[in-house]
């Protein structure tokens, strides 16, 4: 299997601007997350979904921060309008509790965000 | 409310000087602790879970180990390469499953 793949690596953006985030579980797995890193707060859990189902949203920090799962291989986290602040590493991770896994969560490569 | 608080924060260590690594956990019940190493541009990546206390996971020169209210990452003879951020992360029992709170980590570096 290939991992989780995130797109894009690196994303340099304006303030105001609609930024889009892309992530492609590893294949069979049934959960997914988005996190937030940064230096200051550290890995920060956003939303979480079981089978495409939004369970917990309760770290989204606010309206501008959406995420969508529209099928089992695809999730978009979206800022929209984006701000300096939103700077970060965004990480996308999956995982599952079948076949001997027991929700160890395994990450993509994050994708790097800058805000000007 | 979850909490899991790793200690120190940084370690520097001489080649072959073996240490460890602490992780402190307050659950309301443990479903599982997860260890992971997370390198400079990079998505963290899995090592061990733990289930139970007295429980004990190898893998080369980590082992990982597990108590009622705390975990350690013992490394034994480290080399330059095993610098790296080590994150915690548990899976309480009263979440949605699936969901772990980690912990800040602890950033270590092995100087040749």
């Amino acid at each position: 299997d290939a991992g989780v793949i995130q797109s894009p690596r690196h994303e340099v953006t304006e303030m105001g601007q609609e930024v889009t985030l892309r992530c492609k579980p590893i294949s069979g797995h049934d959960y997914l997350f988005w996190y937030r890193q940064t230096m200051m707060r550290g890995l920060e859990l956003l939303i979480y979904f079981n089978n495409n189902v939004p369970i917990d949203d309760s770290g989204m920090p606010e309206d501008r921060f959406s995420a969508k799962m529209p099928n089992a291989s695809f999730s978009t986290l979206k800022i929209q309008p984006s701000e300096p602040r939103d700077s970060a590493v965004y990480f996308c991770a999956s995982s599952t509790h079948r076949r001997s896994s027991s929700y160890e969560q395994y990450f993509g490569p994050g994708t790097r965000l800058t805000v000007t | 409310e979850d909490q899991v608080t790793q200690s120190p924060e940084a370690l520097r260590l001489q080649e072959g000087e073996s240490s460890s690594l602490n992780c402190s956990y307050t659950v309301s019940g443990l479903r599982g602790l997860f260890w992971y190493r997370q390198d400079p541009g990079k998505g963290p990546e899995f090592l061990f879970t733990l289930y139970s206390a007295g429980e004990e996971k190898e893998k080369e020169r980590l082992k990982a180990t597990l108590t009622k209210k705390e975990s350690f990452l013992h490394i034994t003879a480290p080399k330059p390469e095993d610098s790296a951020t080590y994150l915690c992360a548990v899976r309480p029992q009263n979440t949605n499953a699936g969901k772990s709170t980690f912990g800040d980590g602890t950033t270590l570096t092995v100087k040749p």
